[in-house]
């Protein structure tokens, strides 16, 4: 069974473009959630979509959305890129609300 | 918010060598995972623990809900262990929902 599908893996922007970053769960999972690790913040909750709806969202400025489709995949943007936003973001599926959480390999982002 | 902390952030070890990562919550917890972050930075799935004991291998865990702390124990270490230890708790409920709170990780070196 596929696992998360991540992409794309790496990605370089320029300050002040946007970027969209797409995430495949597995099969049959109807949450996703993104998380953003640094070495200095660590690892980050982002937002968590299920059934198409934010269910949560993270203490992240508002050019960070998100969205899920009907078939459950999810895609994050960050508008106005900052140098500060280079990091790499991971995407989890589960099967439902509260259960094991599965990750993706990331994007790697690197703002200059 | 609930508080993760992971201990020793550094941990070195020659192969063969027995180790134990601790993983301390501040609040009650719906779920407790451990993952170990590989070198391209995804996140492996260890264990799946909100309460009891757990084996894998030469992995196993331990997690004590009403005392609030998670051991992961690692026998016989081999090079291929070496990597990031994360501890993620999910509170559950309507304010956290699904969202993860990740520790600070401990990094695990095995040396031949």
């Amino acid at each position: 069974k596929a696992g998360v599908t991540q992409t794309p893996r790496y990605l370089i922007k320029t300050r002040g473009q946007q970027v969209t970053l797409s995430c495949s769960p597995i099969s049959g999972h109807r949450s996703v959630s993104w998380y953003q690790q640094t070495p200095g913040q660590g690892l980050q909750f982002l937002f968590e979509y299920f059934s198409e709806t934010q269910r949560n969202k993270g203490n992240f400025p508002g050019r960070f959305s998100g969205r899920q489709f009907s078939n459950s995949r999810s895609e994050m943007n960050v508008s106005t890129l900052e140098l500060g936003d280079s990091a790499l973001y991971l995407c989890a599926s589960s099967r439902n609300l509260n259960t094991e959480a599965f990750f993706g390999q990331g994007t790697r982002l690197t703002v200059v | 918010g609930i508080q993760v902390e992971q201990s020793p952030p550094d941990l070195i070890l020659q192969e063969g060598a027995n180790s134990t990562l601790r993983c301390n919550f501040s609040d009650s917890v719906n779920n407790l995972q451990w993952f170990h972050q590989n070198p391209w930075g995804q996140l492996i799935n260890l264990f799946y623990i909100p309460s009891g004991t757990k084996q894998n291998g030469r992995l196993s865990a331990t997690t004590v809900a009403t005392e609030r702390y998670s051991l992961l124990y690692i026998s016989s270490s081999q090079t291929t262990d070496s990597g990031v230890y994360f501890c993620a708790v999910e509170q559950g409920g309507e304010t956290s929902g699904s969202r993860l709170t990740f520790g600070e990780g401990t990094q695990l070196t095995v040396n031949p």
